[in-house]
């Protein structure tokens, strides 16, 4: 089915750990943006990117890092993790344009230990 | 750069009540004005949106109002069933910048 994927649904790792989380989608939208969501903090920004090879930081990006070789595919790395790296972690796509729908992943959450 | 406040974090009204969502934002230059919902275990979903350029939007139960002078917008609800318990999220964005800013969400609760 067309949509958003995000892989895998649940993780758990201890600290220290390399961790990838995967997302796919599969409109062809030219921007895809990764958020994280904590109890208290909402949802908050962690990079973004507007098409392929082309990145940006967000409000939170520290401890993180991405890629996008592909239009379709934007994982999100975390190095080293940290306990304060457990959340649920979304990733979503917008068709162009600055403004307009997001279309989210139905969520990734991680927990280190 | 932008910020969005929410009020209140939760909301409990019983079904047929109405309910209302206020948000409140920093940046002058934000035009457009979405909100989100969402359902347990899901991802955020767009139920509708409001631009600048208008000041008042409709869609069946829903409606959102927009004060740019005041810069605040709110979520209203009417007729509340409890397939709306969920967490709503309003966000604004300007044409000048690619992300959207979120504020840190309302719980509604319907009891029936």
């Amino acid at each position: 089915d067309a949509g958003i994927t995000q892989s895998p649904r649940y993780k758990i790792t201890e600290t220290g750990r390399q961790v990838t989380l995967m997302c796919h989608q599969t409109w062809s939208h030219s921007y895809m943006f990764w958020y994280r969501q904590d109890l208290g903090h909402g949802l908050r920004l962690i990079y973004y990117s507007a098409a392929a090879d082309i990145t940006d930081k967000g409000e939170v990006p520290d401890g993180y890092v991405v890629s996008r070789s592909k239009t379709e595919n934007f994982p999100l790395t975390l190095e080293s993790a940290t306990r304060s790296q457990t959340s649920v972690y979304f990733c979503a796509s917008r068709e162009g344009g600055s403004t307009g729908e997001l279309f989210f992943g139905e969520g990734s959450r991680l927990t280190v230990l | 750069g932008e910020n969005v406040e929410q009020h209140p974090s939760t909301l409990s009204v019983q079904e047929g009540d109405s309910a209302v969502i206020k948000c409140t934002y920093s940046d002058s230059a934000s035009n457009y004005f979405p909100w989100y919902k969402q359902e347990l275990g899901k991802g955020p979903q767009l139920i509708i949106d409001i631009r600048s350029n208008v000041g008042e939007k409709k869609d069946q139960r829903i409606a959102v109002t927009l004060n740019k002078t005041a810069k605040h917008f709110s979520l209203h609800i009417t007729e509340t069933q409890p397939e709306d318990s969920a967490v709503y999220f309003c966000a604004a964005s300007s044409s000048g910048y690619s992300t959207l800013t979120f504020g840190k969400g309302t719980m509604l609760l319907v009891s029936p």
